[in-house]
């Protein structure tokens, strides 16, 4: 089956700062999406991108297909954003969609 | 438009007990998926549906069984619960892959399961 592998595993930001989210993936795919996992647990769907980039905010995403990677861009980070980011691929082979282990961002003020 | 509803949010079991949670999901998808998520670890997949009637084993599927009568509950059962279930249980449904251009997978809010 595919594997989903993201970097960094942990981040610390001081609020204002910029990052960068990857998720490699071992095969193609036609499904990929990102997810925050607020301190409740709840998780919100940011992006649905199979390829191409998307902007919603100060949030940004691009996956580059071909090459078997996504990015997370985050801007002028608030502490609001603290939680566990995913990324969750599938493909129409597997039918299922498999998570990465995520990426824990704590923001601090 | 509730989206992808599960009950309930919360229980705790006793080693030995049954139970059964339930997702529904009112957007009229053909796939459904039971995932669990334990401390500090992504969500793995338990098992899914690609339909009404028919159901599959993901990456964790010993000790739970599933059931898909109508198309839009899902049904994880644990027969006889373990302390090693407990965790916190995600519903998710989507489109098929393929099918139609989205097929973003929606989740419902988890339910935090304890077994003592």
């Amino acid at each position: 089956g595919i594997q989903v592998e993201q970097s960094p595993p942990d981040l610390i930001l001081q609020e204002g700062a910029n990052s960068t989210l990857r998720c490699n993936f071992s095969d193609s795919v036609n499904n990929l999406q990102w997810f925050h996992q607020n301190p409740w647990g709840q998780l919100i769907n940011l992006f649905y991108i199979p390829s191409g980039t998307k902007q919603n905010g100060r949030l940004s995403a691009t996956t580059v297909a071909t090459e078997r990677y996504s990015l997370l861009y985050i801007s002028s980070s608030q502490t609001t954003d603290s939680g566990v980011y995913f990324c969750a691929v599938g493909n129409t082979g597997g039918f299922k969609t498999i998570f990465g282990a995520g990426t824990r961002l704590f923001v601090k003020a | 438009n509730a989206g992808v509803t599960q009950t309930p949010k919360f229980r705790v079991l006793k080693t030995g007990q049954s139970m059964t949670l339930l997702c529904a999901q009112d957007m009229n998808h053909e796939y459904m998926y039971w995932y669990r998520q334990d401390p500090g670890m992504g969500l793995r997949l338990i098992h899914y549906s690609v339909g009404e009637g028919t159901t599959a084993k993901g990456e964790v599927p010993d000790g739970y069984n599933v059931s898909r009568l109508k198309k839009q509950n899902f049904l994880l059962g644990l027969e006889s619960a373990a302390p090693s279930q407990t965790s916190v249980y995600f519903c998710a449904s989507s489109y098929p892959p393929g099918a139609v251009l989205n097929t973003e997978a929606f989740f419902g809010q988890g339910t935090r399961l304890t077994v003592v």
